[in-house]
């Protein structure tokens, strides 16, 4: 079991360009998440899907597109990356609502 | 609405000192509370969780928590602390209403262990 495996492990941009992170769990998990992690703010939800072909708006999702075609992915797109997009970013799936989540080992981003 | 407040960005102690890192939350209904741990470049790993059965809950690595519902409090401790803690940890509440999804994070209490 790979548990939740996330990629890239790093990526530079610069502002204006586009990419996708990878997110994929092989726990057979229904729930799927996306966090941004800043100094002193802990995380904060992106965006968050409760099943296959499903997604939803979490607190800070300007600036960000998900998609889940399957079940076991969860991608996170940036159409124009900008500088307040620097950060560290994680994926997460749980099994079952209020369940504990399983966490990847992130992504860091810089936007220059 | 559902918060996590998480006293003292930074905590230091010696090895085999009692860590006590505080969290307090407020919720609208019976709480799901969680610890998480995060080690350098890695992703969180639950600590322990609390869902409404036993108020004093037992972790991985000796860690324990107890749930105080007067005091809106969900305080992590360890007896004596070892070099290996030393990490970030974030405390969390999920709210049981149903219909929508809420967990929201505390922002980190990073523990330093001192030899």
């Amino acid at each position: 079991n790979a548990g939740v495996t996330q990629t890239p492990k790093f990526r530079v941009l610069k502002t204006g360009q586009s990419m996708t992170l990878l997110c994929a769990q092989d726990m057979n998990h229904e729930y799927m998440y996306w966090y941004r992690q800043d100094p002193g703010m802990g995380l904060r939800l992106i965006h968050y899907s409760v099943g296959e072909g499903t997604t939803a708006k979490g607190e800070v999702p300007d600036g960000y597109n998900v998609s889940r075609l399957k079940k076991q992915n969860f991608l996170l797109g940036l159409e124009s990356a900008a500088p307040s997009q620097t950060s560290v970013y994680f994926c997460a799936s749980t099994r079952a609502l209020y369940n504990e989540q399983f966490f990847g080992p992130g992504t860091r981003l810089t936007v220059l | 609405a559902q918060s996590v407040t998480q006293l003292g960005s930074h905590v230091s102690v010696s090895e085999g000192a009692l860590v006590l890192l505080r969290c307090n939350y407020s919720s609208s209904v019976p709480p799901y509370l969680f610890w998480y741990v995060q080690y350098p470049n890695q992703g969180l790993q639950l600590l322990l969780k609390y869902t409404s059965a036993a108020t004093l809950v037992k972790g991985i690595n000796g860690f324990e928590a107890e749930f105080k519902k007067s005091e809106t409090s969900f305080h992590l401790t360890k007896p004596s602390a070892h070099m290996s803690d030393a990490a970030e940890y974030f405390c969390a509440v999920s709210e049981s209403n149903t219909g929508g999804f809420k967990t929201i994070f505390g922002a980190g209490t990073r523990l330093f262990v001192k030899a």
